[in-house]
């Protein structure tokens, strides 16, 4: 069963909407992540947070911006989608320790038209 | 710089058939942290391992096993006659202990043949 909740799964929207992608974690993890990734390839972290409020940048440049109101819940969001959003976005949370795996969600693929 | 490297893009094999994923790292700490992920089909990424940088005994789990070598910087995966079910795409990582981040090789895509 998972601790950590991705929704929703799939999503196709047209260019320039706005969309939040959401993800739980039930764990009570600090560290909370967002991955950006095109299928089977390369992970690219776009988002982090150390805890409630903390929030930080990657190291790949992104357009979105995120949120840490709550430790459980670490939403994404895209003021205004385009097709180069066009990806599969991983969210991802551990503990605070550097020794601490990953758990992660099973993604939202987003598609932009 | 931590750096992870991954330098098989894609192996296949028939069941099996043993196979090694290859991994290399890079890292200025002495104390650090390497892991292993499995990324089936349905895309969810599923932790297998970890090992700390002051631990190179190698480790058995059934079928799989891992074989970490400071000398080398390597943190290699071993899986034992291959099962279909072993198609996916498997990840290395690194993380350092004064670091927040963890680094992700570009991984390596397993296809396992019947």
């Amino acid at each position: 069963e998972a601790d950590i909740y991705q929704t929703p799964r799939y999503l196709v929207i047209g260019t320039g909407k706005k969309i939040t992608l959401e993800c739980s974690q039930t764990m009570g993890h600090d560290k909370m992540y967002w991955y950006q990734q095109d299928p089977g390839m390369e992970l690219h972290l776009i988002h982090y947070s150390y805890g409630v409020n903390s929030t930080e940048k990657g190291d790949l440049s992104s357009e979105s911006t995120v949120s840490r109101i709550r430790t459980e819940h670490f939403p994404l969001t895209l003021e205004s989608a385009r097709p180069s959003h066009t990806s599969q976005y991983l969210c991802a949370s551990s503990e605070l320790g550097p020794y601490s795996p990953l758990h992660f969600g099973n993604g939202t693929r987003l598609t932009v038209t | 710089a931590q750096k992870v490297t991954q330098a098989q893009t894609e192996i296949s094999v028939v069941e099996k058939e043993d196979v090694t994923l290859d991994c290399v790292y890079e890292t200025r700490d002495t104390t650090y942290y390497l892991f292993w992920y499995k990324q089936p089909p349905s895309g969810e990424l599923v932790f297998l391992i970890r090992r700390n940088s002051f631990d190179e005994q190698n480790e058995i789990s059934g079928r799989y096993s891992w074989n970490f070598q400071k000398s080398t910087s390597s943190f290699n995966f071993t899986i034992t006659a291959s099962q279909v079910v072993d198609s996916a795409v498997y990840f290395c990582a690194l993380s350092e202990s004064g670091g927040f981040k963890t680094i992700f090789g570009a991984g390596t895509r397993l296809f396992v043949k019947a």
